[in-house]
């Protein structure tokens, strides 16, 4: 089956560089979409199309593409920035895949 | 403001079925893809299916094939996600979830709050 796959956890300092890595095959051909969730509070979208940024999603959180690989940078971490964060592609028959996720520790 | 809101927690003995409701409210219903994503405790997310509220055409992840119906209601504006032949394993919250585009593709954005289904006997 299609994967996605991402580091389990991720930490840093406050006011550091965060950064999340995404892979699979087929990153090259389709987009893909980072999520955070924060415990006990339903997904929410932060990037769209590989780099595109919704509304109201600040500034510091950005998304890059580079072959089979996605990368979420969040610049100047925060406390608030601590959740888990999803990956999310299509496989080769538009079916959605998410990754397992990478939970992100301001210590 | 455009939102999901979703049917409220069950209770289902294995073999049994559930069907959690999502309504939307706040934009043309018929123009936006829905989907369905559920969570098992501490665990990741799920994509379990779509559908295109405009013509009723739904599609399903491979796993739940068999298992898994989504329905819409045109006049309440409420998309239907029946799952059969209940086992432990799908104990979880369930989500529905709106593309952000009209053409799909642009994200999963909003989403509902989130339906918790436990499977007990």
């Amino acid at each position: 089956s299609y994967e996605v796959t991402q580091p389990p956890s991720v930490s840093v300092s406050p006011g550091q560089t965060a950064r999340i890595t995404c892979s699979a095959d087929s990153l090259p051909k389709q987009y893909a979409y980072w999520y955070q969730q924060k415990p006990g509070q339903a997904p929410v979208l932060v990037i769209y199309k590989d780099s595109e940024r919704p509304s109201g999603i600040p500034e510091r959180i950005s998304g890059s593409s580079s072959g089979t690989t996605v990368t979420l940078t969040i610049s100047g971490v925060q406390a608030e920035d601590e959740a888990d964060y999803y990956c999310q592609s299509a496989d080769s028959s538009g079916a959605w895949v998410f990754g397992g996720g990478t939970k992100l520790t301001v210590v | 403001q455009e939102q999901l809101v979703q049917s409220g927690a069950e209770v289902k003995k294995p073999g049994a079925s559930v069907n959690v409701s999502c309504k939307a409210s706040g934009y043309t219903f018929s123009s936006y893809y829905i989907y369905w994503v559920r969570q098992a405790p501490g665990q990741g997310l799920e994509w379990m299916g779509r559908i295109n509220p405009s013509g009723g055409s739904a599609r399903y992840a491979q796993k739940l094939q068999g298992r898994v119906t989504i329905i819409r209601d045109t006049t309440t504006s409420t998309v239907y996600m029946e799952l059969s032949s209940l086992r432990s394993e799908d104990t979880a919250v369930y989500y529905c979830a709106r593309d952000r585009d009209e053409g799909g593709s642009g994200g999963f954005d909003p989403w509902g709050q989130g339906t918790l289904v436990t499977v007990s006997s």
